[in-house]
């Protein structure tokens, strides 16, 4: 199941709210995640099942959607969110992730 | 504390093949499923394979299938990767990951780096 992300990039300032969307080629009903991810670390699972905040994740990130489109949203960016966002789907057994949304600094 | 350690990356001529192991700790290992993730350098993150906690239930990506093995042991909580016929594209870091499907990827080993170069 193909996932697209978009946007690709993103510049964006401290205190900013920004979403990032992710379309899947079919339905995967809810089963779509979200992780972050900073240079030399592996990813973070921020919100599982499209809206299930993760514990020690912040509030200021929330998930939506259904079926074949989701959102990320980041309530008001801190300097700490900047960095990359994969989606991912747990659907089927071969799971696959976005491409990825690299978020910088404006 | 889950604890997931990588081991085994290293470089490797193409053609040649490489055991990657991942010791589970923190966590009951048999009631879970696993998940090895790559991520090529400068690229993003790309699934590789998943195993059912018995271990009788093995996925892979297309291009896995027929190279790779993905395997446990679960009497000493660790997860393997047998990877033959190594190409170049195969660079990248290895993670093992916590689940597989139904639900997120909460806990990810620090990755282990395979490098196929001649």
């Amino acid at each position: 199941i193909q996932l697209t992300q978009s946007p690709s990039s993103l510049s964006a300032s401290v205190g900013d709210r920004v979403t990032i969307t992710c379309r899947a080629g079919q339905s995967v009903d809810r089963y779509l995640n979200w992780y972050q991810q900073k240079p030399g670390k592996a990813p973070k699972l921020l919100i599982s099942t499209t809206s299930s905040l993760q514990s020690g994740a912040s509030s200021r990130f929330s998930g939506s959607g259904s079926g074949t489109e989701f959102t990320l949203t980041i309530s008001s960016l801190q300097p700490e969110d900047f960095a990359v966002y994969y989606c991912q789907q747990s659907y089927s057994t071969s799971i696959t992730f976005g491409q990825g949304t690299r978020l910088d600094i404006k | 504390e889950v604890q997931l350690l990588e081991s085994g990356g290293s470089l490797v001529q193409p053609g040649g093949s490489l055991r990657l192991s991942c010791a589970a700790s923190g966590f009951k290992f048999t009631d879970h499923a696993m998940t090895w993730v790559r991520q090529a350098p400068g690229k993003g993150l790309e699934w590789v394979s998943g195993i059912s906690d018995s271990g009788r239930s093995p996925y892979y990506a297309d291009f896995a299938k027929g190279r790779f093995t993905i395997s446990r042991d679960n009497s000493k909580n660790t997860l393997f990767l047998q990877m033959n016929s190594l190409r170049v594209e195969d660079t990248a870091v290895y993670y093992c990951a916590k689940d597989f499907v139904g639900t997120g990827l909460e806990y990810w080993g620090q990755g282990t780096l395979v490098t196929v170069s001649s």
